[in-house]
């Protein structure tokens, strides 16, 4: 089955630092890959869509400067978080669309990054 | 703007028993799908069962059913025999046709208990 891999799995960094999470798509290529943050008991909060080889789309509110994302293959997005600070600190998820038509979304297995 | 809704924050069943999940959504499409994806602690979001609008047919996957009221907007998930693996969040989610992203709902922890 298709298999969306994110790293790394846990993160913690000192604050000011950028950290660079990867999500790649192990067995088909995704033109489309998508960005969540999820806080403690709360649902998957869309950041960004990631398109290979063009600019990520942000959702309202969400800092393009702080959350840089990079989809330069059809295997492989990055976030990098700028300049952390403390309130970075969350749970990100990546997905990967392999079937546009059917609409079939795979997800990584997610990050925790903390911010100390 | 599509929304999706679940009224229920936490549930509870006992291991065998039946539970049943609420979902309800908003949108002014005709076409498009519905999703209940799982997450259990190790917070890998699984996907559970989809529905596409334009199929009248309940869709289920083994122990897993779903409640499909088109005009009513509501998207219901039956968890028949419940099992301790099943404890989890559980996430209704939506896409129209035409979109890309998914709308997720606020979601339900179920937890299965002895």
């Amino acid at each position: 089955g298709a298999v969306v891999s994110q790293h790394p799995s846990w993160v913690i960094c000192k604050s000011g630092t950028s950290v660079k999470i990867e999500c790649r798509s192990l067995d088909f290529q995704a033109t489309t890959m998508f960005w969540y943050r999820q806080f403690p008991k709360q649902s998957l909060m869309l950041m960004a869509t990631s398109n290979e080889g063009s600019k990520a789309t942000y959702e309202q509110g969400v800092e393009k400067d702080k959350f840089l994302i990079n989809h330069a293959s059809l295997t492989l997005s990055t976030l990098t978080v700028t300049s952390a600070h403390p309130e970075d600190s969350s749970f990100y998820i990546c997905s990967a669309l392999r079937d546009r038509g059917a609409h079939g979304y795979t997800f990584g297995s997610g990050t925790r990054l903390t911010v100390v | 703007a599509q929304t999706v809704t679940q009224s229920q924050p936490e549930m509870s069943v006992q291991e065998a028993e039946t539970v049943t999940l609420s979902c309800t959504y908003d949108t002014s499409e005709s076409n498009y799908y519905l999703f209940w994806y799982k997450q259990p602690p190790s917070r890998q979001m699984i996907l559970v069962i989809r529905q596409e609008a334009y199929k009248q047919q309940n869709a289920t996957e083994n122990r897993f059913s779903v409640n499909f009221q088109k005009a009513a907007k509501s998207f219901s998930l039956k968890i028949s025999d419940s099992q301790l693996g099943d404890t989890a969040m559980y996430f209704c989610a939506f896409i129209s046709g035409t979109a890309s992203k998914l709308t997720f709902g606020t979601g339900t922890r179920l937890q299965v208990t002895l």
